[in-house]
């Protein structure tokens, strides 16, 4: 069975401090893991998956198979990233279904 | 890039009725649709798996005969909340696979039902 977790509901942190995202999985083969971002009253977007090894918005992830994690970091926060974020993995089955994680809330302060 | 879209944005039905939510793919084609289900401030909850041509796959603990789906063609997939009651009041959102390489979603705008 596949799983994500991510363990803070809400996390709060002022403008120009940095921010890391927690993500870790559960999942028996090589998954294929993304960050999804919903900012208020918009739809759910995806900011960055680890095969692309790129980084959206001052964004990275790097993709922890040791600790099977996927943190979302980012040196610098700034207010506009304030939204909704989740961590979803897709373990290849089911014609590429993703899992969720429960998703974390992230203010940045002014 | 690809878009997604549903209609309606917003439905209220009254109890016992049934409300049908479409989700397009409208510069794409999506052989593979996937229905959530979302409460307030939560997380996603995949409800079923839409494959054009064929039947929907549900997720274990959702109801076949109560949430139907239909894939009918490559960019139209239907989700129809049949008899509905207020516990069914949520947030619904659909998303589409686009590249059959990749597990990458683009996901709709959601549409909030509220059953009276």
């Amino acid at each position: 069975a596949q799983r994500v977790t991510q363990p803070e509901k809400l996390l709060s942190v002022f403008k120009g401090a940095p921010v890391e995202l927690k993500c870790n999985y559960s999942y028996s083969g090589s998954p294929e893991l993304f960050w999804y971002v919903q900012y208020s009253r918009q739809r759910l977007q995806l900011l960055l998956r680890h095969i692309s090894r790129e980084s959206i918005k001052g964004f990275t992830a790097d993709l922890n198979k040791g600790e099977t994690s996927f943190h979302l970091k980012k040196p610098f926060a700034q207010e506009e990233d304030s939204a909704m974020y989740y961590c979803a993995l897709s373990g290849g089955t089911s014609y590429g279904k993703l899992t969720f994680g429960q998703g974390t809330i992230l203010t940045v302060h002014p | 890039g690809a878009v997604v879209s549903q209609h309606p944005s917003r439905v209220i039905c009254k109890s016992g009725t049934s409300v049908k939510i479409e989700c397009r793919s409208l510069d794409f084609q999506a052989t593979t649709m996937f229905w959530y289900r979302q409460f307030p401030k939560q997380s996603l909850m995949l409800m079923a798996t839409s494959n054009e041509g064929s039947k929907a796959t549900y997720e274990q603990g959702v109801e076949k005969d109560k949430f139907l789906i239909n894939h009918a063609s490559l960019t139209l997939s239907t989700l129809t909340v049949t008899s509905a009651h207020p516990e069914d009041s949520s947030f619904y959102i659909c998303s589409a696979r686009v590249d059959p390489a990749s597990y990458e979603q683009y996901f709709g705008p959601g549409t909030r039902l509220t059953v009276t």
